[in-house]
């Protein structure tokens, strides 16, 4: 597609629940990134993805947090066991193969919101 | 700890009148350095970056930044700012010595321009 695209744009849902946030680069993007965007705060790394493999998930909070990249394209992000905490946007961003200085091209991102 | 520190959180501008929003950080080493805008209700898009070479960097829309290293700065600068430029701006890192493919933003500044 002609940009990154993420699905749902918004979800809401309960504490202990389980979400799955979509995010689908950018076509021959090979480097995919995570961020979380808090209110009145940047984005927040999360995990970067080269191809299928996870290089860097130094970002993720706890274990409760998990992201697959299973085709090294379209990436899912997990969380398990939903706390109000986890409320943010989750921004998906990709580039083209995660070299030094290259552009991350971002999504719209998922607005989550946990009751 | 290594982090991105933007001063200004809101800035109030009458159009025409000259922008300069500072961003400091404080990673050593090799670093590259971007600022994204977020327009009210789109997504976080590239203004400019500096990779390497001159230090004074022209981005779109009449934006330019200039790196200098001895201050650990990267200010983002406009001469006459218009009505259209009423976003978020958020100045990032990313670093060698935190692999180059994390970004790492500062917490924003919500820029306002009164026509």
């Amino acid at each position: 597609g002609a940009g990154v695209s993420q699905t749902p744009s918004n979800k809401v849902t309960e504490k202990g629940k389980y979400v799955e946030l979509r995010c689908d680069p950018i076509s021959g993007h090979t480097a995919l990134y995570w961020y979380r965007q808090s209110l009145g705060q940047g984005p927040e790394f999360l995990i970067y993805f080269q191809g299928t493999g996870a290089a860097d998930d130094s970002g993720l909070p706890n274990d409760r947090f998990f992201a697959v990249r299973p085709e090294g394209s379209v990436s899912t992000l997990k969380i398990q066991r939903t706390e109000r905490g986890d409320s943010a946007v989750y921004l998906c961003a990709s580039s083209l193969q995660g070299a030094p200085g290259e552009t991350q091209y971002f999504g719209p991102g998922t607005r989550l919101l946990v009751l | 700890a290594q982090s991105v520190s933007q001063h200004n959180h809101h800035v109030i501008l009458s159009e025409a009148a000259s922008l300069e929003l500072g961003c400091n950080y404080s990673y050593g080493g090799t670093v590259n350095l971007f600022w994204y805008v977020q327009y009210p209700g789109q997504h976080l898009q590239l203004l400019l970056k500096y990779f390497s070479g001159d230090p004074l960097v022209k981005g779109i829309k009449g934006f330019e930044a200039e790196f200098i290293k001895s201050k650990f700065s990267f200010n983002l600068r406009k001469p006459s700012v218009q009505w259209s430029d009423t976003a978020e701006y958020f100045c990032a890192v990313n670093a060698m010595n935190t692999g180059f493919q994390k970004l790492v933003f500062g917490t924003g500044t919500r820029l306002l321009v009164s026509p």
